[in-house]
């Protein structure tokens, strides 16, 4: 089975602060997502990557970053943590081998800015 | 917009055919249309997909209409664990992204 795993179910960090979220996909997916969840806006897409090094902005990429340095490995970085960025952050990935890619998600981060 | 569309909210009873139906009147033709489902506090799971054709697997069955227009998730057997917000993305094989709407929430009754 396909595994995405995210480093903390839970986090709570102030504002200012920076922001590491770190998932890890154990199949050799090529490509990889961000999504923030949010009541009633359903899922955002936040950063995806198709590769190493590479990344592409989302539908709501201000105020993150990612970084993708090895292919398991897709970092979401939140520069200045704010109020505002308090979600649920969901990790997922597919590969790029079929025409239909299903995207397998991690089971998510809940994010407060204090 | 993009997105797709769904209805807020929905009850079935257990045992009974859940049947979620999904807007997507602007899908392009290379687009497939996806169902996840998302029980609290896990993230979404993969349930079914399709082009053009009508399909079925262990899970569910999914009816695309002949305009592409619209679709409709079956869960023939519906059972209290089935209770879940269900979610239908569209997607293009060929970037991997997915564009999600805001969900039917799923209430299954005993």
């Amino acid at each position: 089975d396909v595994k995405v795993t995210q480093s903390s179910r839970y986090l709570v960090k102030r504002t200012g602060e920076k922001v590491f979220l770190e998932c890890v996909q154990d199949m050799d997916h090529e490509n990889m997502f961000w999504y923030r969840q949010d009541p009633g806006l359903g899922l955002r897409l936040i950063y995806f990557s198709y590769d190493v090094k590479m990344k592409e902005k989302g539908d709501i990429p201000e105020g993150y970053s990612v970084s993708r340095e090895k292919k398991e490995r897709f970092s979401l970085i939140l520069e200045s943590a704010s109020t505002n960025q308090t979600s649920m952050y969901l990790c997922a990935s597919s590969s790029r081998t079929s025409w239909a890619d299903t995207q397998y998600f991690g089971p998510g981060t809940r994010l407060t800015v204090l | 917009d993009a997105k797709t569309t769904q209805p807020p909210s929905m009850d079935c009873a257990e045992g009974r055919a859940a049947n979620l139906p999904c807007n997507h009147s602007t899908i392009s033709g290379n687009e497939y249309v996806y169902w996840y489902r998302q029980i609290h506090s896990q993230g979404p799971q993969y349930i079914i997909h399709g082009l053009k054709n009508n399909e079925t697997n262990e899970m569910a069955s999914l009816i695309i209409t002949e305009d592409r227009k619209s679709s409709t998730l079956i869960l023939p057997h519906a059972t209290l664990r089935d209770t879940a917000v269900y979610y239908c993305p569209r997607g293009s094989g060929n970037t991997g992204k997915l564009i999600f709407g805001q969900g039917t929430t799923l209430q299954v009754k005993p």
